[in-house]
């Protein structure tokens, strides 16, 4: 079964502007809108971002999404210690009738 | 401010059936719909299935023949079971809220529930 391709790692010094990739298909990114949790250890998920570049109420300017055909990207600018975690892209795959997940990118701050 | 309570048995003997219930407050059940997710140790993200509002469900095809997810409406809460476990099925469950299009994505979990199975 196929999923999101992301990194599985990425890294960052406070105040910097780190963005996290994720790669799809025509049946899922490309079709459907991509959205990005975040996980920090040993909690739930949290939704950041859901139709490309909506931010939910309460999730910061500092996060935006944006989409490309069949890639996503997460931005996240003003690095802070606090958001040292794991990210996810998600999409509801119109083919598979299934919801696709990377596999996660691990963000650390320096 | 929504909020999901979840409860379940946390250590299964393989073949058993896994069942776990998630409480909704502070909100409806109506016009949602309610989605089970799990996380194997070290791993990513998995869904599993949901449920609408008016009953109707699906499920991750890989896990249809296992899976049933149901509604209890008047205890405004909704339940999964997964049949037949083996120790491929310990992760941690994670119960949540959707919507009827999919794009808006989960927005409010569950903290989540470990369920190990062991033969």
């Amino acid at each position: 079964q196929s999923g999101l391709t992301q990194p599985l790692s990425a890294s960052g010094t406070p105040g910097q502007r780190v963005t996290i990739s994720c790669s799809g298909g025509s049946s899922n990114i490309g079709f459907n809108g991509v959205v990005w949790y975040r996980q920090l250890p040993g909690s739930a998920p949290k939704l950041l971002i859901y139709s490309d570049n909506k931010r939910p109420s309460g999730v910061p300017d500092r996060f935006s999404g944006s989409k490309s055909v069949t890639s996503a990207s997460l931005a996240i600018s003003g690095l802070q210690s606090e958001d040292e975690a794991d990210y996810y892209c998600a999409a509801w795959d119109d083919s598979l009738n299934d919801w696709v997940f990377g596999g996660g990118t691990r963000l650390t701050v320096l | 401010q929504v909020q999901l309570q979840q409860w379940g048995a946390g250590l299964l003997k393989a073949s058993e059936t896994l069942s776990l219930t998630c409480a909704v407050h502070f909100g409806s059940l109506n016009n949602y719909y309610w989605s089970w997710i799990r996380q194997p140790p070290g791993k990513g993200l998995e869904w599993i299935g949901d449920i609408s509002h008016s009953g109707s469900t699906q499920y991750k095809p890989s896990l249809k023949t296992r899976v049933t997810i149901s509604l209890d409406t008047s205890n405004n809460q909704f339940s999964l079971k997964l049949s037949s476990v083996t120790a491929a099925d310990t992760a941690v469950y994670f119960c949540a809220r959707g919507q009827r299009f999919r794009r808006y994505g989960l927005d409010v979990w569950g903290p989540g529930t470990t369920v190990t199975v062991f033969s």
